[in-house]
């Protein structure tokens, strides 16, 4: 079935370096492609989408480019703060309507 | 606020015991969605209906039961809980299907199983 791969974390890192979390996908088919954010003590919320290749999400700073051609969406962030503080999760849906996510990366930024 | 609500928020209970989770989407969304967080076994989607009927089901266990009322509040049925149950369970909500939608996501309810 339709499946996404995260780099593990944690990854720790201070205030304004540069973040960059794996993920590759495997699905049949063009499926689309999240991110979601889960800060301490909430549920997820969307950070972005890209529903076709080659389209760029972004938000808060926060940017990832659907490649079809290496089955990723890697996101990334150029200058992170601490309240970007949290679990990152990369998710995708197929032709089966499910949302699916990969494990979650923990990241860490201290001030 | 994402507008789901789920309650309760925090719920113990003891092995062999059922519980009911209760979720209600934000105003206007039609599909509701169940995820179970685990340390060990991450985000798990569990299933999904839309307007009543199921939808899409995932890793859910024959133990496990849900459906959406009229009114499109949906319940999570828990029964014969094991410690392994375990987890933050978590209720979505979109507008319809999710091939490209954003989902809106509760608080969760935290069961212990003890």
């Amino acid at each position: 079935g339709d499946s996404v791969t995260q780099m593990e974390g944690p990854v720790t890192l201070s205030e304004e370096a540069f973040l960059t979390i794996n993920c590759t996908y495997t699905a049949t088919g063009y499926p689309s492609l999240f991110w979601y954010v889960q800060y301490p003590g909430e549920g997820l919320q969307l950070l972005l989408k890209a529903t076709k290749a080659d389209d760029k999400g972004s938000n808060k700073g926060f940017e990832a480019t659907y490649r079809k051609e290496t089955t990723s969406f890697h996101l990334e962030k150029g200058s992170v703060q601490v309240s970007d503080s949290a679990v990152y999760f990369c998710a995708l849906t197929g032709r089966d309507y499910k949302l699916s996510f990969g494990a979650g990366t923990t990241v860490t930024v201290r001030a | 606020d994402s507008g789901v609500t789920q309650t309760p928020k925090h719920l113990i209970t003891a092995t062999g015991q059922r519980v009911t989770l209760r979720c209600s989407p934000r105003s206007g969304d039609l599909s509701v969605y169940w995820y179970q967080q685990s340390l060990d076994q991450g985000l798990q989607f569990l299933i999904q209906y839309y307007n009543g009927e199921e939808r899409a089901k995932g890793n859910i266990l024959e133990r496990f039961s849900a459906q959406q009322f009229p009114d499109l509040h949906s319940e999570l049925n828990l029964s014969s809980l094991e410690l392994g149950d375990s987890a933050l369970y978590f209720c979505a909500s979109s507008v319809g299907s999710p091939a490209n939608e954003k989902l809106f996501f509760g608080s969760g309810t935290q069961l212990s199983v003890l």
